[in-house]
């Protein structure tokens, strides 16, 4: 089955940028979507179809994804931003479609 | 405003049943796919199971196939989850969410904690 891989943990400064990458065997061929999850909250998307924003996020997250690694960057990070980002897939390249996650990867504030 | 309400968790026992619910409402509920994910405590996201608008296509995750069963009843506006032979790592929250265009998952549920233990 497929496999999404995220770094466990990233730390940045307010002010920064910070860049969460999502690593598949070619997953530029797919569509990748990025969640933000808040501590007690449901997840909220963030980041659809690679690089696409829905309405309410902030132009500060963004996305792309080429070869084998997806990437959520967030610019200017705020201590709001602290949350757990997931990424995910639709993976229809076996005999047993279904939804990919990344294991997710927490992103501190400092 | 789309809203997403799971219902019908709780404390069940290893080898018990348990039928969760959403109720959606704010869009044409009948014209979209579905899908449960869940996350056990301190974990990450898992998806479970998934529903086309019609009910016509179903589709699970190896860890839940043969146990769950995914429903939905367009004219209630409503998913269900029927869970059977629970076991202690079905534990979690269970969410409700909505298939976006592209795969996306657009709208969650609040959640609903499903407890399995003895």
């Amino acid at each position: 089955s497929y496999v999404l891989t995220q770094p466990p943990s990233v730390s940045v400064a307010p002010g920064q940028t910070a860049r969460i990458t999502c690593g598949g065997n070619n997953i530029g061929s797919k569509s990748v979507h990025w969640y933000q999850q808040k501590p007690g909250q449901a997840p909220v998307l963030v980041v659809y179809d690679d690089s696409d924003r829905p309405s309410g996020i902030p132009e500060r997250f963004s996305g792309s994804n080429s070869g084998n690694t997806a990437t959520l960057t967030i610019s200017r990070v705020e201590a709001g931003d602290e949350a757990d980002y997931y990424c995910q897939v639709w993976d229809s390249s076996s005999d047993h479609p279904g939804v990919v996650f990344g294991g997710g990867t927490k992103l501190t504030v400092l | 405003e789309v809203q997403l309400v799971e219902s019908g968790g709780g404390l069940v026992q290893p080898g018990g049943s348990l039928r969760l619910s959403c109720a959606a409402s704010g869009f044409t509920f009948s014209s979209y796919e579905m899908n449960w994910v869940r996350q056990a405590p301190g974990k990450g996201l898992e998806w479970v199971s998934y529903i086309s608008s019609s009910g016509s296509t179903i589709y699970y995750a190896d860890s839940v196939k043969g146990r769950f069963t995914i429903s939905r009843d367009n004219a209630k506006n409503s998913l269900y989850l029927q869970m059977n032979s629970l076991r202690a790592e079905d534990t979690a929250v269970y969410y409700c969410a909505r298939r976006g265009i592209v795969g996306d998952f657009d709208y969650w549920g609040q959640g609903t904690l499903v407890t399995v233990s003895s």
